[in-house]
């Protein structure tokens, strides 16, 4: 069965610092996503990305993240400058279309360490 | 704004045992339900879902119910399996066509032999 992947499973970093994390999202998938889970905390969204453009983000989401679609398979999450508030567990979703029968399928998630 | 409000966990069951884990919203207009699991190394899997109220959603003998009176969407499941063992996750998607998912805090379910 297909799945999205994510790497890589685990990801230490020096605040400060950029780091990308990847996603390999469904093959057939139009529409690609991002949330995040602080320890103990909600899962909440950051962004969702159709046809190379953000169509919709939340708050979360500032100037420090960016997402890209490099190619035709990955997609991509990219923190500019990394704070301590930004470790969580990131997970990376996608889906055939936008309308609420289409199932977001998840990745296994990305657990970022900002030291 | 939209938010999910789940139990407390961890629950820990006896195998057979009944399983509730309560679930309820705040969102405006009628937003779509969801219940997603996430077993242990792995992703968020859609467990079952419910667009309208009074829908029932169902998948692997778990089944939720829509109650818009009551703004609730409680699993549940009559006998516990070891393998039911996983966090679940309560959700919301507004109506209005918007893709964002809003999340619960999850439930650690622990099935003991």
């Amino acid at each position: 069965e297909p799945e999205v992947t994510q790497t890589p499973s685990h990801q230490v970093t020096q605040m400060g610092q950029e780091v990308i994390l990847r996603c390999v999202p469904i093959s057939n998938h139009l529409y690609f996503y991002w949330y995040r889970q602080i320890l103990g905390q909600k899962v909440e969204f950051l962004v969702s990305f159709y046809n190379n453009e953000i169509s919709e983000k939340s708050e979360i989401f500032d100037d420090q993240f960016s997402v890209e679609r490099p190619d035709g398979s990955n997609f991509t999450l990219k923190i500019r400058s990394t704070k301590l508030e930004d470790s969580a567990m990131y997970f990376c979703a996608s889906s055939e279309s936008a309308g609420v029968s289409y199932e977001q399928y998840f990745g296994p998630g990305t657990r970022l360490t900002v030291t | 704004g939209n938010s999910v409000t789940q139990m407390e966990g961890p629950v820990t069951l006896s195998e057979e045992a009944f399983l509730t884990i309560n679930c309820t919203y705040t969102a405006t207009g009628y937003p779509s339900l969801f219940w997603y699991v996430q077993y242990p190394g792995e992703g968020l899997q859609l467990l079952l879902k419910a667009t309208k109220a009074d829908d029932k959603g169902s998948n692997k003998g778990f089944e939720a119910t829509y109650r818009k009176e009551t703004t609730s969407f409680h699993l549940e499941k009559g006998s516990v399996q070891v393998s039911d063992s996983a966090v679940y996750f309560c959700a919301l998607r507004p109506s209005g066509g918007y893709q964002k998912v809003t999340f619960g805090t999850g439930t650690k379910l622990q099935v003991i032999p």
